[in-house]
């Protein structure tokens, strides 16, 4: 069975400093691999989403970075952390193929307190 | 014209009663719109889905409703329970990519 590991569950960081999540995918190969950000009170605003190693596709600019270094794994960055990063960051992983279900499997999120 | 527009933002239900949120769309390529339901701390996941051929999908206590003339799809909680409260969020996928579009989300409350 497939299974997405995201790590830290919670990060409490100052202004200014760097960030980096992790997210693995197991049980399956060649996946779409998004980062989601859920700000408190709002929806899921999708950050970042890559259909293989190194293609990544940014949907909203902004003081964040991602990268796809291995097949099943999705690393989220910053260099200076704002205040305005705190949130909920979700990945999320759906299957590539000629059958789309559409069905995103999330992980099980990394609160990111900036202070 | 690619939103989803969700509503209510929050809703209180007494045990027992009916859950209905609703979405609406603009952009008519959509061609698939599922629901997903989120609980505190928790990553969101699928619920039930349901695509633009169908009017409507039932599995459970949980039923879409799908207007494809009004761009509006709905989800119905029967016999609504107080572990149904959670966070849900209605999302919908255009047919030349795989990525989800999701509303604002709802935070349902069922009291005992």
């Amino acid at each position: 069975s497939q299974t997405i590991h995201q790590w830290p569950a919670t990060l409490v960081q100052p202004v200014g400093s760097p960030l980096s999540l992790e997210c693995t995918v197991e049980g399956t190969s060649n996946p779409n691999l998004y980062w989601y950000r859920q700000a408190a009170g709002r929806g899921l605003q999708l950050l970042f989403y890559s259909i293989g190693i190194d293609q990544i596709s940014s949907e909203v600019p902004q003081n964040l970075s991602a990268s796809r270094p291995q097949d099943r794994q999705f690393i989220l960055s910053s260099k200076k952390l704002l205040l305005s990063d705190s949130g909920f960051y979700l990945c999320a992983w759906s299957r590539q193929g000629r059958v789309r279900t559409g069905e995103l499997f999330f992980g099980e999120g990394s609160r990111l307190t900036v202070l | 014209q690619q939103q989803v527009k969700q509503s209510p933002q929050s809703l209180i239900v007494q045990k027992g009663g009916i859950s209905i949120i609703n979405c609406a769309y603009e952009n008519t390529a959509f061609d698939y719109f599922p629901w997903y339901q989120q609980f505190p701390g928790k990553g969101p996941a699928l619920l039930i889905a349901i695509r633009p051929d169908v009017s409507e999908k039932k599995e459970g206590r949980f039923t879409i409703s799908f207007n494809k003339s009004a761009k509006q799809f709905s989800l119905h909680i029967m016999d609504s329970q107080p572990g149904d409260s959670a966070t849900y969020f209605c999302a919908a996928r255009g047919n030349q990519g795989g990525k989800l579009i999701f509303g604002q989300g709802t935070e349902l409350s069922v009291k005992p």
